[in-house]
């Protein structure tokens, strides 16, 4: 089974929205950690935000910020006033416990549209 | 301060070939992790280096093989390179292990021919 599901393979939206990217996550672990990474055309990985499983606060990093449900294990993306410039591959991913392996969704394509 | 550095940039191999990657972390940065990214199956973890040992492994053949010097420099090496290696191998660093923040290279896109 999948540990980190994004359903949404391709996206198109219109500069200055706001933009919802899709991620739901598979673990028995109370201990758990929830990133975002941006990938550019160019491949440089960059990371966006990160959500403990134990974080009573949503997180928010400038225009970014993590809709962090626990019950029903999501961990939304929501990009405020999106710009060109956020044209790239969003990932989203997970790590259990302390170990250093993060897991990856397989990405969702964002493209905005001027 | 300079971000993480992986050389070579591209590469070109043949199949049976072997090939060495480097990756240096951000200064002050000891530990190291090392993905491999495919069209067909997307980010995978390869292995994790801390203080010098191998501290995590993903599912991958014997074939795939690292080590991490003192100076929390890492390398990885395929032997026996097969179509199926091409890839972008990207590395990670991170202050220390379990830390929130890992920051990417960008990466050493290998082609097996």
């Amino acid at each position: 089974a999948q540990k980190i599901t994004q359903t949404q393979p391709g996206m198109f939206v219109q500069e200055k929205e706001a933009v919802t990217l899709d991620c739901t996550y598979d673990t028995s672990d109370p201990s758990y950690g929830l990133f975002w990474y941006k990938q550019p055309s160019s491949g440089e990985m960059i990371f966006l935000i990160y959500q403990g499983s134990y974080d009573q606060q949503n997180a928010t990093e400038g225009r970014y910020s993590l809709n962090f449900q626990k019950a029903r294990k999501s961990a939304n993306l929501v990009i405020s006033a999106s710009q060109l410039g956020d044209s790239a591959m969003y990932f989203c991913a997970m790590r259990e416990g302390e170990d250093d392996k993060i897991i990856f969704g397989k990405g969702t394509r964002l493209h905005i549209l001027p | 301060k300079a971000g993480v550095t992986q050389t070579p940039r591209y590469l070109i191999k043949t199949r049976g070939q072997q090939v060495t990657l480097s990756c240096s972390p951000i200064s002050g940065h000891r530990s190291v992790s090392w993905y491999q990214q495919t069209p067909g199956q997307g980010l995978q973890f390869l292995f994790e280096y801390f203080s010098e040992t191998q501290r995590n492994k993903g599912n991958f053949p014997g074939r795939f093989s690292g080590r991490q010097f003192s100076n929390s420099r890492s390398e990885m090496n395929v032997s026996t390179l097969e179509l199926g290696d091409s890839a972008l191998y990207l590395c990670a660093s991170s202050l220390t292990r379990g830390y929130n923040e890992q920051f990417f290279g960008p990466g050493t896109r290998l082609t097996v021919l």
